[in-house]
């Protein structure tokens, strides 16, 4: 079974540009979330989808935005990049919200903005 | 913030069993525990959780005080490869959102 794919896996973009990262959950996974990890601020929650509807956001600048689709399949775009958004972003899912369902993570994908 | 405290790092020669603890003393009934593990550069690895008993998986044991206020993953022969933080958290059943909150972890190091 696969595991949550997140894609691409590394990218370098410039100040000011905007990025789209995305994530296909484990089949049958309808529940996504994202995060953002750096060595200072530790992993950060960014948003959490279910059944294409935002359930709740992390504090985060509104440059941060996301969607799911109607496959589960999700997207999270960062607009207007800042040196400061270099991270690595994971993606995670479940198959429902709720404590009972374990979250698997993906890889990453790393973000490097120069 | 994480309502979870667990060493800042330790170390284990190749073999034995690692024994990972962690303090969650303000759990409520409705809180499942959970670790995960990170390697350098990878996304967290789920490992295994529970609510009140002890669990046992291909990977690891967890053991829970019957307090619930501290729980022990034990990898019962530890490897070069089990080498990374690991990350012990808590789940409300109950929460209206699912998010999780991860703390500093331990670091594992195993030794040759």
């Amino acid at each position: 079974k696969a595991g949550v794919t997140q894609t691409p896996r590394y990218l370098i973009k410039t100040r000011g540009q905007q990025v789209t990262l995305s994530c296909s959950p484990i089949s049958g996974h309808r529940s996504v979330s994202w995060y953002q990890q750096t060595p200072g601020q530790g992993l950060q929650f960014l948003f959490e989808y279910f059944s294409e509807t935002q359930r709740n956001k992390g504090n985060f600048p509104g440059r941060f935005s996301g969607r799911q689709f109607s496959n589960s399949r999700s997207e999270m775009n960062v607009s207007t990049l800042e040196l400061g958004d270099s991270a690595l972003y994971l993606c995670a899912s479940s198959l429902e919200p709720g404590a009972g369902n374990t979250i698997y993570f993906g890889e990453g994908s790393w973000l490097t903005v120069v | 913030d994480a309502k979870t405290t667990q060493p800042t790092s330790m170390d284990c020669a190749e073999g034995r069993a690692a024994n990972l603890p962690c303090n969650h003393s303000t759990i409520s009934g409705n809180e499942y525990v959970y670790w995960y593990r990170q390697i350098h550069s990878q996304g967290p690895q789920y490992i295994i959780h529970g609510l009140k008993n002890n669990e046992t998986n291909e990977m690891a044991s967890l053991i829970i005080t019957e307090d619930r206020k501290s729980s022990t993953l034990i990898l019962p022969h530890a490897t070069l490869r089990d080498t990374a933080v690991y990350y012990c958290i808590v789940r409300d059943f109950w929460a209206s959102y699912d998010k999780v909150i991860f703390g500093p972890g331990t670091s594992l190091s195993v030794i040759p």
